[in-house]
């Protein structure tokens, strides 16, 4: 039974399309974020909402545009997409009795073309 | 500017013998760190944790230190196993936050 789960595992596409990753949690977390992981193997947060609402946003181009239908959905959207953009994507959700320990999704490896 | 910093990219380690993994911060903000481990093509997954308010932490096989004067913490995975091999990423948080900055990662290989 999958806590934090990612769709697709791999994308691939050409510049300038527009795609998107979707990610749910069932371990009933109050905050959800969004990672990209370059290719340096840096891990940089992106997004995080709680409760649906927007609490971080770093600084990411405005073509990546999450949105959190409910609290155990955090979807990311990426318009335009550049070849730049090619990363591995993490989702993750922390809460409750978890604290600040973070659950992560396997990752979405994005790769523009 | 990194503020948590892994500086060793890589570690080789017998099997049985101890794996220390080690990171340092900059940020006197930070007052909660914790260890990733991530195998390829997976998320990273939670290993310890510790709080500022302490200087150890164990759990089974895993105990990390820290050392706030120095700003530096270690991860002691004793004895090591083969399937420890994967890469460790030290994270760090700061009071009333729930974002973590993390390292680089270390890839550690326990060898048979």
């Amino acid at each position: 039974d999958t806590a934090v789960s990612q769709t697709p595992k791999y994308l691939v596409t050409q510049m300038g399309n527009d795609k998107s990753i979707k990610c749910e949690q069932n371990l009933g977390h109050d905050t959800m974020y969004w990672y990209k992981q370059d290719s340096k193997k840096f891990l940089k947060i992106m997004f995080s909402y709680n409760n649906k609402e927007l609490i971080i946003n770093e600084t990411v181009p405005n073509r990546f545009s999450p949105k959190s239908p409910d609290k155990a959905h955090l979807n990311l959207h990426i318009n335009s997409l550049e070849l730049g953009d090619s990363a591995v994507y993490f989702c993750a959700s922390s809460g409750g009795l978890a604290g600040r320990e973070q659950f992560f999704g396997p990752g979405t490896r994005l790769t523009v073309l | 500017d990194q503020q948590v910093k892994q500086n060793s990219p890589s570690l080789s380690v017998q099997e049985g013998r101890i794996s220390i993994l080690n990171c340092d911060y900059t940020n006197s903000m930070f007052d909660y760190f914790l260890w990733y481990k991530k195998y390829p093509a997976e998320g990273p997954t939670f290993l310890i944790s510790i709080s500022s308010i302490k200087d150890k932490n164990e759990d089974g096989r895993f105990t990390v230190f820290l050392n706030k004067s120095a700003k530096h913490l270690s991860l002691h995975i004793v004895p090591s196993q083969p399937g420890d091999s994967a890469v460790y990423f030290c994270a760090a948080s700061g009071a009333g936050s729930y974002q973590l900055t993390f390292g680089k990662g270390t890839k550690l290989s326990v060898i048979p």
